[in-house]
């Protein structure tokens, strides 16, 4: 299995309202990440998460929050968030220290209204 | 710092043509070498990756890249391309540094949008 699933699909919000995305891999992977994609641009790393506890986070405002609940799954917490946030979030998962490629899932269309 | 640059933004091509995009990167060591493609409304997906020994690795669906190491280049060919190739293709490169954590940390460029017209 080398699928990487993600939930919603979809998903519109306000902006005072407090939503998550989950993420979910059974590869065994140890390292998993949360990227940004706008449209025709490429992704931009959020978060990385490395057993399971948070190795970076690049300079994410705190509207964001991830969570790392165990080895499979990784969760992004969203609150408060503002209409330029709209974008296509993506979720990925590679093994550690082995410089690997990283395996992505399908990725949650967030609109932010 | 890591740097990649994708010299074409925007290719247009009519099947059966050849492809070639360009890819370099800016980086003093060791690196992995990654081509990514997002078909329209899927996922992204590795089509090839050079970690080391024969410079040219072979991929799916046809793809083929050349690593010059002189050039730090490492570009993607493919000699004849169809419709269904029509897609959005990222070169990425991660940087063989050992982390605090052991992640890895992909640095990609811009992308190149690739149409093909029947």
């Amino acid at each position: 299995d080398t699928e990487v699933t993600q939930t919603p699909k979809h998903l519109v919000m306000g902006m005072t309202n407090k939503k998550s995305l989950k993420c979910e891999q059974h590869m065994g992977h140890r390292a998993m990440y949360w990227y940004k994609q706008k449209a025709k641009k490429p992704p931009e790393l959020m978060f990385v998460y490395s057993y399971e506890k948070l190795s970076i986070n690049e300079s994410v405002p705190s509207r964001f929050s991830p969570e790392c609940p165990n080895s499979s799954l990784l969760n992004l917490h969203l609150h408060a968030l503002q209409p330029e946030d709209s974008a296509l979030y993506l979720c990925a998962s590679s093994q550690v220290d082995r410089g690997d490629e990283q395996y992505f899932g399908p990725g949650t269309r967030l609109t932010v209204t | 710092a890591q740097s990649v640059s994708q010299h074409n933004h925007h290719v247009i091509l009519s099947e059966a043509a050849s492809l070639e995009l360009g890819c370099n990167y800016s980086y003093g060591g060791t690196v992995n070498l990654f081509w990514y493609v997002q078909y329209p409304g899927q996922h992204l997906q590795l089509l090839l990756k050079y970690f080391s020994g024969d410079p040219l690795v072979k991929g799916i669906k046809g793809f083929e890249a050349e690593f010059i190491k002189s050039k730090f280049s490492f570009n993607l060919r493919k000699p004849s391309v169809q419709w269904s190739d029509t897609a959005e293709y990222f070169c990425a490169v991660n940087g063989k540094v050992k982390f605090s954590g052991g992640y890895n940390k992909l640095i990609f460029g811009a992308g190149t949008r690739l149409a093909v017209h029947p």
